[in-house]
């Protein structure tokens, strides 16, 4: 079975400062990838997603997120970040072989001060 | 944009009485989930559907639940008696397609059991 950790619980960081939030996935066969933000009181989200090719991944609001295989991770970044990027941050898989279901980590609580 | 939508937004309910919470997918999705988080705990994934049956179920998803699509536009999922411990947030979500497609996701309900 697949699963998926999230390191850090919560992130505070200063405005304009670089940011990355850790996802950590194990699985005994390839995945797809996601990245899903939750603002308050609204649904989740998609950031951004690997589906296969580059190794580096593009989303909306600036941020960014590699694939590593040979770590089995799958971080997030943002260069610099703002105080709208405040928000819960999930991070996801999903099995190539079978089903769509979504299995998300523990969320990452990422407070952006100024 | 299109979204999903959910209703209530926020349902009390009393211990062993039953709930059904609504949703409305994006009008050109053909696959529907349902997805609930406890608070403080993870996204966890209950049940998908597509063409008018059940395509995948977690082991959370037990006799006490059910899911319909009674017309062409609603999503429901049922919860015949509820427990205390079926507090939750309940996210609905669509997508167009299967595993590599997004899935959209709707506000949410919060469910309180008491």
């Amino acid at each position: 079975a697949q699963s998926v950790t999230q390191l850090d619980s919560q992130v505070p960081v200063f405005e304009e400062a670089p940011v990355e939030l850790r996802c950590n996935y194990s699985s005994s066969v390839s995945v797809y990838l996601f990245w899903y933000v939750q603002y308050p009181n609204q649904g989740l989200q998609l950031l951004l997603k690997y589906l296969s090719g580059s190794t580096l991944v593009k989303g909306i609001n600036g941020f960014e997120a590699e694939f590593n295989k040979s770590q089995t991770s799958f971080h997030l970044r943002k260069p610099s970040v703002h105080i709208s990027d405040t928000a819960e941050y999930f991070c996801a898989v999903r099995l190539l072989s079978s089903g769509s279901r979504l299995t998300f980590g523990e969320g990452t609580q990422l407070t952006v001060n100024p | 944009e299109p979204e999903v939508t959910q209703t209530p937004s926020h349902q009390v309910t009393q211990m062993g009485q039953e709930v059904i919470l609504r949703c409305v997918p994006i009008s050109n999705h053909l696959y529907f989930y349902w997805y609930r988080q406890i608070l403080g705990q993870k996204v966890e994934f209950l049940v998908s559907f597509y063409n008018n049956e059940i395509s995948e179920k977690s082991e959370i998803f037990d006799d006490q639940f059910s899911v319909e699509r009674p017309d062409g536009s609603n999503f429901t999922l049922k919860i015949r008696s509820t427990k205390l411990e079926d507090s939750a947030m309940y996210f609905c979500a669509s997508s167009v397609g299967g595993s590599m497609y997004e899935q959209y996701f709707g506000p949410g309900t919060r469910l309180t059991v008491t």
